[in-house]
């Protein structure tokens, strides 16, 4: 697509809910990140991947986070029992992979669990 | 491993006055460097970026940076402030060692007054 594509763009779940979230990013992007933003804060990685395999994964807060990619595009970002602090942006981004490619970001979902 | 200190966390300027928003970064290898900007709600929009190229770079809206590697500095910098420019500004290095993977700093706000 034209640009990384994210949904839902807003969803509010009940406390101990599963969600999932989903990114599609620029076609031809082998490199895919997912970071958190909570409210006033500044960007807090999750996981990176790099084709369908993720090398990096030491920004998952904890076990309830998983994340997975699938044909080397589209990606799931699943947050099982939600909790309260799960409330936050997620936002998702994708690049070439390489020294200096530009990263580009979708426009976030909204999480808001009550 | 590589980090981003954005040294301010609020600039407030008048309306028409320059703009600096500084940035110092750390890495074992050569960084690339791009400022993002994002406005309230919305995703984050690349303003500019360095990668190895002049040393000075010019973004969108009349911004521009100047790469200085004896001081690990990349500023951010306009000539005059417009009223639309106030947002949350991110400096964000990435390098060969870390994967590419980009790191943020904490983000400045930049308040623009009339």
């Amino acid at each position: 697509g034209a640009g990384v594509s994210q949904s839902p763009s807003n969803k509010v779940t009940e406390k101990g809910k599963d969600v999932e979230l989903r990114c599609d990013p620029i076609s031809g992007h082998t490199a895919l990140y997912w970071y958190r933003q909570s409210l006033g804060q500044g960007l807090e990685f999750l996981i990176y991947f790099q084709g369908n395999s993720a090398p990096d994964k030491s920004g998952l807060p904890s076990d309830r986070f998983s994340a997975e990619r699938t044909g080397g595009s589209v990606s799931t970002l699943t947050i099982q029992r939600t909790q309260q602090e799960d409330s936050a942006v997620y936002l998702c981004a994708s690049s070439s992979g390489n020294q200096g490619g530009t990263i580009y970001f979708g426009e976030g979902s909204w999480l808001t669990v009550v | 491993a590589q980090s981003v200190t954005q040294l301010d966390s609020h600039v407030s300027v008048s309306e028409g006055t320059p703009v600096l928003l500084r940035c110092n970064y750390s890495s074992s290898y050569s960084p690339s460097l791009f400022w993002y900007v994002q406005h309230p709600n919305k995703g984050l929009q690349l303003l500019l970026k360095y990668t190895s190229a002049a040393t000075l770079v010019k973004g969108i809206n009349g911004f521009e940076a100047e790469f200085k590697k004896s001081e690990t500095s990349f500023h951010l910098t306009k000539p005059s402030a417009h009223m639309s420019d106030a947002a949350e500004y991110f400096c964000v290095v990435s390098v060969a060692g870390g994967s590419y993977i980009p790191t943020f700093g904490r983000g400045t706000s930049l308040i623009v007054h009339p």
